[in-house]
């Protein structure tokens, strides 16, 4: 059962535009939710998180958007840059415990 | 700073030979550590978490342990691999807070 589902494997979104990777979940206890960026064999990298109690977080081109009555949280990138293409892991983690439960990702392509 | 050293970077074993990958984490203390696995086109799959010294959680039924010999040493083990264990295994530590932190990886490929 997958619990956080990112249903798009891929997105191609053109440089100055903006790019929104999304990102559904079922597990009503999950509060607090994660995105992070991965190269290739490289280490996932932690962009930007978002707790429950807020619907909106934003870290300089980085915007985490959460609606908790549909399950969704989205990431927006705004400009999109060539250096943003990657993967994209939408990450949860349920109250009272570390564990994160991650989407299958998101490869982003942002061209010239 | 903190920081996660995963090694070796690539690794290439052959079908029934052991495996032991090492992860360390500097710079903080008593973190909690993890294991995961990220099979070719597939997302991240949690292995094993440790909240301390000799404190191992399985995720999964699996080939593999895991073991947490010292407070910011984690290692990854088979006795025996199988092709099925292929794949880029990434450790990650987090402290306090949810936000969880990843080291380089290492790819294995078992043949």
């Amino acid at each position: 059962d997958q619990q956080v589902k990112q249903n798009s494997p891929s997105l191609s979104v053109q440089e100055g535009r903006i790019s929104i990777l999304n990102c559904d979940y079922t597990n009503s206890m999950f509060d607090y939710f994660l995105w992070y960026k991965k190269y290739p064999a490289e280490g996932p990298t932690f962009l930007i998180s978002i707790s429950s109690i807020k619907d909106k977080n934003e870290d300089g081109r980085f915007t985490v958007f959460l609606n908790k009555s549909a399950k969704h949280l989205s990431l927006h990138i705004v400009p999109s840059q060539p250096g943003d293409s990657a993967v994209y892991f939408c990450a949860a983690s349920a109250r009272n415990t570390d564990k994160l439960i991650f989407g299958t990702g998101t490869r982003l392509q942002v061209f010239p | 700073s903190q920081t996660i050293h995963q090694w070796p970077a690539t690794l290439v074993q052959p079908v029934g030979s052991p495996l032991s990958l090492e992860c360390t984490v500097e710079g903080t203390s008593n973190p909690n550590l993890y294991w995961y696995r990220q099979a070719a086109g597939r997302g991240l799959q949690l292995l094993f978490y440790s909240v301390g010294i000799g404190q191992i959680s399985s995720e999964v039924p699996q080939n593999l342990s895991a073991s947490r010999p010292q407070d910011r040493q984690f290692i990854l083990s088979s006795k025996k691999l199988l092709l099925s264990d292929s794949g880029f295994y990434l450790c990650a530590w987090s402290r306090a807070l949810r936000d969880q932190y990843f080291g380089p990886g290492t790819r294995l490929l078992v043949l």
